[in-house]
């Protein structure tokens, strides 16, 4: 079954701590996204990776790091340097990094500081 | 990436079409369309696009006027489960082509189905 998981589904977080979300695809894409979702509102792009052990900053990315050392494994870090990281977490994938191929998306990660 | 209008919201009787508008007058040649749709609390779910041609697959179809500048995503029998917020989505080619290949959601519309 091809796809794009995301664990956990909800999160919960005290401040001044560090959380990694998972984001893993067998579809042998080449690229990879992570976005953020604030209620209300559009995505918003934090970071992306068109290939392995390669990445780059999106319009967000202060605050989180993320690392691409399997192509079909893209965790995000969630710093405690994020000043408001209760959101939405969505990961996506596409075959290329490059032209209009067309992104899928996990189901989410929702994080909550406490 | 050209921006688009969308209505906020919309409702459609249950095995009724949905007809979802989408304006795009700044779209420019290379640029696409994309639909996209999310329900509450799930990641968007890839509807169809479309460049110059009408589009339809198992899920819509996606009619796109000559000029270009506008779409709509039709649901041919709209059921309880397509209630969510749909949104058009205009991307192209990065201009310098090592650009993030990024999404830009704007707010959508909000489709609700009623039985």
């Amino acid at each position: 079954d091809g796809g794009i998981t995301q664990s956990p589904k909800y999160l919960f977080r005290k401040e001044g701590q560090n959380v990694t979300l998972s984001c893993e695809q067998n579809l042998n894409h080449d690229a990879m996204y992570w976005y953020r979702q604030d209620p209300g509102q559009g995505l918003r792009l934090i970071y992306y990776s068109q290939i392995v052990n390669d990445f780059q900053k999106g319009d967000i990315a202060e605050g989180y790091s993320v690392s691409r050392e399997k192509k079909e494994s893209f965790p995000l870090t969630v710093t405690s340097a994020q000043k408001n990281p209760t959101a939405f977490y969505l990961c996506a994938s596409s075959m290329s990094g490059i032209g209009t191929d067309t992104q899928y998306f996990g189901p989410g990660t929702r994080l909550t500081v406490l | 990436d050209a921006k688009t209008t969308q209505p906020p919201s919309m409702d459609c009787a249950e095995g009724r079409a949905a007809n979802l508008p989408c304006n795009h007058s700044t779209i420019s040649g290379n640029e696409y369309v994309y639909w996209y749709r999310q329900i509450h609390s799930q990641g968007p779910q890839y509807i169809i696009h479309g460049l110059k041609n009408n589009e339809t697959n198992e899920m819509a179809s996606l009619i796109i006027t000559e000029d270009r500048k506008s779409s709509t995503l039709i649901l041919p029998h709209a059921t309880l489960r397509d209630t969510a917020v749909y949104y058009c989505i205009v991307r192209g080619l990065p201009l310098d082509q090592t650009g993030a290949n990024n999404l830009f959601f704007g707010t959508g519309t909000r489709l609700t189905v009623i039985p």
